[in-house]
């Protein structure tokens, strides 16, 4: 079972723009990561945010937290072509193992 | 230092066949988690192992299904008389810390299983 479900599904933006993907969860968390998987690196962890936590910045990208809505948002500022993957969100629920959600799709046309 | 590696690549089993794929993990972690992917979806938890112990097993989908980590290191995901919805990608993770979520978990490249 899911329990993230990232919005939209798919999005394409041109090179420089920034890209804003959202997930939402249904059961309360201990915290929850964004993760990238593209084919040339696979699946890689970007950033956790811990649930007392409201905002996180790594680079170009920002996290943000909500948990009175169950929801996050990841926004990657001057996207790049390289940005181009899948972007997930996984949440953390007591000793309950990693669960992610589908997955948004960013494309970044050069 | 060296990441987390997956062997084979690729496989592919005829219906019926038994497979076996292996995960190197990074030296000295201590958690393994095994994942399955399908196409289009998010990685969804099989198993998760604490050095040798197999703490979680609650997302194997069937007794067709089994790890293990003997030595704490390496691991191995075994699948007997694979079926066609076995297909997926199978990703192995680790993480130095124990427990499945308070630190990040790194992951290999995955092993892609075709079953026809």
């Amino acid at each position: 079972s899911q329990q993230g479900e990232e919005d939209p599904q798919a999005l394409s933006i041109q090179e420089g723009e920034n890209a804003t993907m959202n997930c939402s969860y249904k059961t309360s968390i201990n915290n929850l990561q964004w993760y990238r998987q593209n084919s040339g690196r696979g699946l890689v962890h970007l950033i956790l945010i811990r649930s007392n936590e409201r905002e996180k910045h790594s680079g170009r990208l920002r996290v943000t937290l909500d948990t009175s809505k169950k929801s996050s948002s990841l926004l990657i500022t001057a996207s790049r072509a390289a940005d181009t993957a899948s972007y997930f969100c996984a949440t953390i629920s007591g000793n309950t193992p990693l669960v992610f959600g589908k997955g948004t799709r960013l494309s970044v046309i050069a | 230092g060296a990441g987390v590696s997956q062997s084979p690549r690729y496989k592919v089993a005829k219906r019926g066949q038994d497979v076996a794929l292996r995960c190197d993990p990074i030296s000295g972690h201590v958690s393994l988690f095994w994942y399955q992917q399908a196409l289009g979806q998010g990685p969804e938890f099989l198993t998760y192992f604490q050095n040798e112990a197999q703490l979680d097993k609650s997302g194997l989908p069937s007794d067709r299904f089994f790890a293990e980590r003997p030595e704490g290191s390496v691991s191995t995901l075994k699948i007997q008389r694979t079926q066609q919805e076995d297909s997926a990608v199978y990703l192995c993770a680790s993480s130095r810390a124990e427990g499945p979520g308070s630190y990040e978990q790194y992951f290999g490249p995955g092993t892609r299983l075709t079953v026809t």
